[in-house]
């Protein structure tokens, strides 16, 4: 089945230890995102590709960077993670036109020692 | 400053009964909305969504309704059934903002047998 995968499902890292998560999609998607859901709260967008295009919330950290190389692969990178980080991240795709709907991968939950 | 509010965090109904989750927004640029569902150890699932030229979206069980002068749209489950028990997610794009969606926190429904 065409669908976003997420590795790895468990993801523990040291405090200040850069940390990669992985996203990939078999749906040939433009459109990536990245989220990140901390408990109990709602999921919260970091950043999108369309295509190569990158798009930056206004609000994501530094800290936090992604790289897509192909349509099927985009990338999570946290430089430095802090304890905050902790958190599942999603990922996500779609296509156009922009109000097709999103479909999401199983998360990456991030613990941090 | 959460713009899409879902004051309920959780939900239970009878099996065969009516579910209603509700969701608030305070932005007037929202003008596209969106529910997903999400079950544990997963990701969230579009279900249904319905653009602000309409008040009203309807695909089998599921009906989603938008009073816009009340910043308000709410999702009816008819007859809810125990798979329906997940989290369920109210989502919103502003007009002229591409791709993003603003998520609230989610409600979690519990239908009982």
């Amino acid at each position: 089945d065409a669908m976003v995968i997420q590795n790895p499902r468990y993801q523990v890292t040291q405090f200040g230890k850069p940390v990669t998560l992985s996203c990939s999609q078999t749906l040939n998607h433009n459109v990536m995102y990245w989220y990140q859901q901390k408990s109990s709260q709602a999921p919260k967008l970091l950043f999108h590709y369309y295509d190569k295009d990158f798009n930056n919330e206004a609000d994501t950290p530094d800290n936090f960077q992604s790289r897509r190389p192909n349509t099927s692969f985009c990338f999570l990178d946290i430089r430095s993670p802090g304890l905050g980080d902790a958190a599942m991240y999603l990922c996500a795709t779609s296509r156009p036109p922009i109000h097709q709907p999103q479909h999401f991968g199983d998360g990456t939950r991030l613990s941090i020692l | 400053d959460q713009q899409v509010k879902q004051n309920s965090p959780s939900l239970s109904v009878q099996e065969g009964r009516i579910s209603i989750l509700n969701c608030d927004y305070t932005n007037s640029m929202f003008d596209y909305f969106l529910w997903y569902k999400k079950y544990p150890a997963e990701g969230p699932t579009f279900l249904i969504s319905i653009s602000s030229i309409k008040d009203k979206n309807e695909d089998g069980r599921f009906t989603v309704f938008l009073n816009k002068s009340a910043k308000h749209l709410s999702l009816h489950i008819v007859p809810s059934q125990p798979g329906d028990s997940a989290v369920y997610f109210c989502a919103a794009k502003e007009r002229g903002s591409n791709y993003k969606l603003t998520f609230g926190k989610g409600t979690l429904l519990t239908v009982n047998p």
